[in-house]
């Protein structure tokens, strides 16, 4: 099935060594994002990419970067996390046109 | 972006009612519309969408209700069941493809 994949789905890390989380999609989609969801709150779009073309969300700490080294993959690099940090990254994927995202479960960060 | 909010942060229904979930979105040029469950530990589920040239849009045992003179945007349940319960979202197209999500209902069903 095409889906969206994240690995891990559970990332313990300690206050201020960099971590990278993982997201794959065998949907051949053209736009991912990276999203932020505290407890109890709503998915915070962090920044997306069309294709290449990187858009970052006006209030995303520099803290937060992203890369895209092919159409399957996507990577949220988090340089120096801080307790605050700790949350759900959800990793989504749309077509061209098309604004429905589908959704990976998610990876839960802890940090330490 | 504006906020997108809803009025209710949780609804308890019993199992055969139908369920109605509100929400309010305050950028009068949003042209599109979408509605997620999330149940615990798992991403976000479409459930339906809707554009701003359309005042209803029906799918299996939902409905979304767009009145755009109030900014007012529901997701009605028909039959609720205990696989329906769950936090719903609704979100709102701001810019190019980015959503921005409304704060959540958890909708509760007892049998």
């Amino acid at each position: 099935d095409a889906m969206v994949i994240q690995n891990p789905r559970y990332q313990v890390t300690q206050f201020g060594k960099p971590v990278t989380l993982s997201c794959s999609q065998t949907l051949n989609h053209n736009v991912m994002y990276w999203y932020q969801q505290k407890s109890s709150q709503a998915p915070k779009l962090l920044f997306h990419y069309y294709d290449k073309d990187f858009n970052n969300e006006a209030d995303t700490p520099d803290n937060f970067q992203s890369r895209r080294p092919n159409t399957s993959f996507c990577f949220l690099d988090i340089r120096s996390p801080g307790l605050g940090d700790a949350a759900m990254y959800l990793c989504a994927t749309s077509r061209v046109r098309v604004y429905e995202q589908y959704f990976g479960p998610g990876t839960r960060l802890t940090v330490t | 972006g504006e906020s997108v909010g809803l009025h209710l942060p949780t609804l308890s229904v019993q199992e055969g009612d139908n369920s109605i979930i509100n929400c309010a979105y305050s950028n009068s040029a949003s042209d599109y519309f979408i509605w997620y469950k999330q149940e615990s530990g798992k991403g976000p589920q479409f459930i339906i969408d809707i554009r701003s040239n359309m005042d209803k849009r029906q799918g299996q045992r939902v409905t979304v209700l767009l009145n755009k003179t109030v900014k007012h945007l529901s997701l009605q349940i028909a039959a609720t069941q205990p696989g329906d319960s769950a936090v719903y979202f609704c979100a709102e197209k701001y810019s190019g493809y980015a959503l921005n999500f409304g704060k959540g209902t958890s909708l509760l069903v007892t049998p």
